[in-house]
C-alpha cells in the first residue's frame, strides 16, 4: 500500500464548475500539507502549503487538511481552462523529503 | 518562475553513458532535493543536501551520486545508464524554517 494515494482522474469539468481533489494517506506522522500544479511535465509549482488540521484559502483555492482522518482535499471554486493540469498532494514531516501522489489530471472544458 | 535553474533542460545518450545534471538553488535557501519524476513511479525522492552536507537519501540507485558545492548548488551524477532511467528529474529547494520545496524546471533524460 502506498503512503499516499491519490485519484489519477481524469477528471473533466465545465468551465466554472468547483472541482475537488483528495488525497488519503496512512503516515500519522506528517505535518506538513502541500498541493502542487504541474503543465504537461514541467516543473511542479506550490499552490498550497498548510500545517496541521485546518483550512487555508488563497483566491479560488481552498486547502482543507483533516489529521483524524488522514484525508486532505484541494477545492477549485469557478475553474477556468487555465486551471487545466496535473494536480499532486505531497506532505512530509519538518524539512525532509516529500511523499507525492500520483496527481490528478484536470481538465475544465470552456 | 520559481528561482531554482536547472541545466540542461533535455539529456539524450545512450545506455552506459554518463550524464551530470546540475541545480542552482532559490536565493537563500540551503537545502537542496532531487527528484525523479516517471510515468510509472511518478514522483520519487532520490537525496537531499543541507549547506553541503547529505541529509537524507531515498531510493537512490548506487549509480547515482550527488554533491552540493560550497556555493550551494549541486550536481546529480547518473552512470552506467539504462534504459530504465530515462525520466524527468527535478530539484527543489528549500528552507528548514519554513519547509516549502520549490521545483526547478527539471531535466529530462532519454536513454537510448
Amino acid at each position: 500500500q502506498k503512503e499516499v494515494e491519490q485519484d489519477p482522474g481524469p477528471l473533466s469539468v465545465p468551465e466554472g464548475a468547483i472541482v475537488s481533489l483528495n488525497c488519503t494517506y496512512s503516515n500519522s506522522a506528517f505535518q506538513y500539507f502541500m498541493w502542487y500544479r504541474q503543465y504537461s511535465r514541467k516543473g511542479p509549482e506550490l499552490l498550497m502549503y498548510t500545517y496541521s488540521s485546518g483550512n487555508k484559502e488563497d483566491g479560488r483555492f481552498t486547502a482543507q487538511v483533516d489529521k483524524s482522518s488522514k484525508y486532505i482535499s484541494l477545492f477549485i471554486r469557478d475553474s477556468q481552462p487555465s486551471d487545466s493540469a496535473t494536480y499532486l498532494c505531497a506532505m512530509n514531516n519538518q524539512g525532509g523529503k516529500l511523499i507525492f501522489g500520483q496527481g490528478t489530471e484536470l481538465s475544465v472544458k470552456p | 518562475d520559481s528561482g531554482v535553474t536547472q541545466t540542461p533542460k533535455h539529456l539524450i545518450t545512450a545506455t552506459g553513458q554518463r550524464v551530470t545534471l546540475r541545480c542552482s538553488p532559490r536565493s537563500g535557501d540551503l537545502s537542496v532535493y532531487w527528484y525523479q519524476q516517471s510515468l510509472d513511479q511518478g514522483l520519487q525522492f532520490l537525496i537531499q543536501y543541507y549547506n553541503g552536507e547529505e541529509r537524507a537519501k531515498g531510493n537512490i540507485l548506487e549509480r547515482f551520486s550527488a554533491q552540493q558545492f560550497p556555493d550551494l548548488h549541486s550536481e546529480l551524477n547518473l552512470s552506467s545508464l539504462e534504459l530504465g532511467d530515462s525520466a524527468l528529474y527535478f530539484c527543489a529547494s528549500g528552507t528548514d524554517a519554513y519547509n516549502e520545496q520549490f521545483f526547478g524546471p527539471g531535466t529530462r533524460l532519454t536513454v537510448l
